[in-house]
This record gives structure tokens, sequence and C-alpha cells, in this order.
């Protein structure tokens, strides 16, 4: 168990590029969450996926984010015409819904993207 | 909605001295609290957990106690090492209310000197 992987972790992109960024969860966990993180801030959410089906999305979620989860394993988090304010930390996170509870989330070290 | 307050950082303390980060929540069901700790250049840690009234929550010589009367969830250490050095993040999930979301507050920055 390598942990929850995220990849890149950085990633410098020029306004209104597309970037996507991987989350490869604990091979086991079932649930999968995304959030996003600015400086001076703590994690906000954003999306959280139960194996493939996209449960729960924040309304931070705008028409150019996009998230997938295929056969439930691995991620992908697509943000579309970036703009100057998606620069942040995403963090992505997993969890084993053996109880239906938050306590076994583990987050990954994050990809932070820079839009210049 | 559901909201965490703590307190403002950053917290600059001598080694050896006792810490309280405090934090308060609202939240419309009975959510389980939490303390995350950030070390620098690393992800998000669970540093412990406390899921209803009265439980007291602890890990590494940390403590928490979910105090429901006054809507609180208090980080305490009575003796800090330059090793606590890291964000602290309190942390709210509101599973009775139908959201797998943890609601977290900004975060308090602790710096512990020799």
């Amino acid at each position: 168990d390598t942990g929850v992987s995220q990849d890149p972790r950085h990633k410098i992109t020029k306004r209104g590029q597309n970037v996507t960024f991987r989350c490869d969860p604990i091979s086991e966990h079932n649930r999968l969450y995304w959030y996003r993180q600015t400086l001076g801030q703590g994690p906000e959410f954003l999306t959280y996926f139960q194996n493939e089906a996209q449960l729960e999305k924040s309304r931070l979620l705008s028409d150019r984010f996009s998230a997938e989860r295929p056969k439930g394993s691995f991620s992908t988090l697509e943000i579309q015409r970036t703009e100057q304010g998606d620069s942040a930390m995403y963090l992505c996170a997993s969890s084993l819904d053996s109880t239906g509870s938050s306590y076994g989330y583990t987050f990954g070290s994050g990809t932070r993207l820079t839009v210049v | 909605g559901d909201s965490v307050t703590q307190m403002e950082g950053p917290v600059t303390l001598s080694e050896e001295a006792c810490l309280t980060i405090n934090c308060t929540y609202t939240a419309t069901g009975y959510p389980s609290l939490f303390w995350y700790v950030q070390y620098p250049g690393e992800g998000l840690q669970l540093l412990l957990k406390a899921t209803k009234a009265d439980d007291k929550g602890s890990n590494k010589g940390f403590e928490a106690t979910y105090r429901k009367e006054t809507t609180s969830f208090h980080l305490e250490k009575g003796s800090v090492q330059v090793s606590d050095s890291a964000v602290y993040f309190c942390a709210l999930s509101d599973e009775e209310a139908g959201s797998y979301q943890l609601t977290f507050g900004k975060g308090t920055k602790l710096s512990v000197i020799p």
C-alpha cells in the first residue's frame, strides 16, 4: 500500500489552457474525494465518488471543472480554460466505506497548480 | 451550512510550553469532529477524532474533547516539541445530514522554537 498518489506534483500553465490531474487512491478504497486548498485557507470540498459514481458536487465545481472515475479506480480532474483564480493546491483523498464514515480519509500530497 | 472557526495564527511557542488551539463549529446534524495536521511539504494527516458528545480524541500527546453544549473541539498539548511545528486544521463531517464531505477551518500555523 503506497498511499494516495497524485500526479503531477506541480503544474504551471498559461491562462486559457486545459489541465488534467490524476489521483490513484489506496487500492481497496471505494470512496474518492477532491478538495482545493488556496494559500492560508483550509481545504474546500469539490466532489466525491463512491466507486465510479459521482455522488456529490460542490457549487465550487463550475462548468469548467469535470471529474471522472472510470471503473472505480483512479480519478482525473480536468479544468478547462484555466483562470488565474484556479491557482491552488488540488488534494485527493480516499476512504473505505465500511462504516459509512469519514474516519478513514487518507490524503495525497496534492497537485499545485499555478496559472500564469 | 456547516462551518468551522479556529483561532487565527500563527502561534509561536517555546519548546515544552502548553498549547491550546480553539475550534468551534456549526452544523445542521450531529457531526463527527477531527483535527488534521499538515507538516511542511507533506499531505494532510488525521491527528485525532471524536464522534459523539464528551468523547475525547487523543494521539501523540494531543487531546481534544467534543463539547456539544459549547459546540467546541479545542486542541491541547501539555508540552510541545519542535517536531510539532505544522499547520493544524479543525474539521467536521456531517454524515447524519447526508454529506460525506469534510468541512475545514482555515488552519492554525504552529511554530515551536528550541
